[in-house]
């Protein structure tokens, strides 16, 4: 059974800091790995996805990567702002196409 | 539709009463999942329809969770004889296929008195 853990379970920053998030999952038969942004009340947006064959994705100030051999997953924000606050989680898609979520990271970004 | 529609948005009801949530996904999305999740707590996987059919229920936390889908389009969760534990957030999502980038919509709160 896919396990999937996100460390830090929190982290506060101030604005203009890199920072990188960290996903590990002990199954390592995905066919994808997905980085969601949940903000309070409101569902998930989905932010990168990353195909088992790639090594990374870019979107804009958002760069995920990914190590199937070492079972882990970064999700890099460059510049952080206060708009980036909420909670991100990642997500590892096995067989049957059931997606398997972490607990997610609570990221504060302080003005 | 432009996004995945799940109505309603919060639904109040006592201990032992039937609820019906709904989930309209984008059209043409053939994968469908059903997720909960309970304060402070992670996503829980439910179900997931590709097309009408469900090839994984092993989710359903009781007998007393059902889903269908119909057309390939909308899906229903029903739960009977709703517990408190059953207090949590659903949250359905639909996907172009298998492998393919999920959409969420903002949920179904759901309070059990």
């Amino acid at each position: 059974k896919q396990e999937v853990t996100q460390i830090p379970a929190a982290l506060s920053v101030p604005e203009g800091e890199n920072l990188v998030l960290n996903c590990s999952f002990t199954d390592s038969a995905i066919y994808n790995l997905q980085w969601f942004r949940q903000d309070p009340g409101k569902g998930l947006t989905s932010l990168l996805l990353i195909q088992s064959s790639q090594r990374e994705q870019t979107s804009g100030r958002l760069n995920a990567s990914l190590d199937k051999s070492s079972g882990r997953s970064t999700l890099y924000i460059a510049a952080s702002q206060p708009g980036d606050s909420a909670t991100y989680l990642c997500a590892a898609s096995n067989a049957g196409n059931m997606l398997t979520f972490g607990g997610g990271t609570r990221l504060m970004v302080k003005p | 539709g432009a996004g995945v529609s799940q109505s309603p948005s919060n639904k109040v009801t006592e201990k032992g009463k039937d609820v019906e949530l709904r989930c309209d996904p984008i059209s043409g999305h053939t994968a469908l999942y059903w997720y909960r999740q309970s304060l402070g707590q992670g996503l829980e996987f439910l179900i997931y329809f590709q097309g009408n059919s469900a090839p994984d229920k092993s989710g359903l936390p009781s007998d007393r969770f059902s889903a269908e889908r119909t057309g390939g389009s909308v899906s229903t969760l029903t739960i009977q004889r709703t517990q408190q534990e059953d207090s949590a957030v659903y949250l359905c999502a639909s996907s172009p296929g298998q492998g393919g980038k999920l959409f969420f919509g903002s949920g179904t709160q759901l309070s059990v008195l």
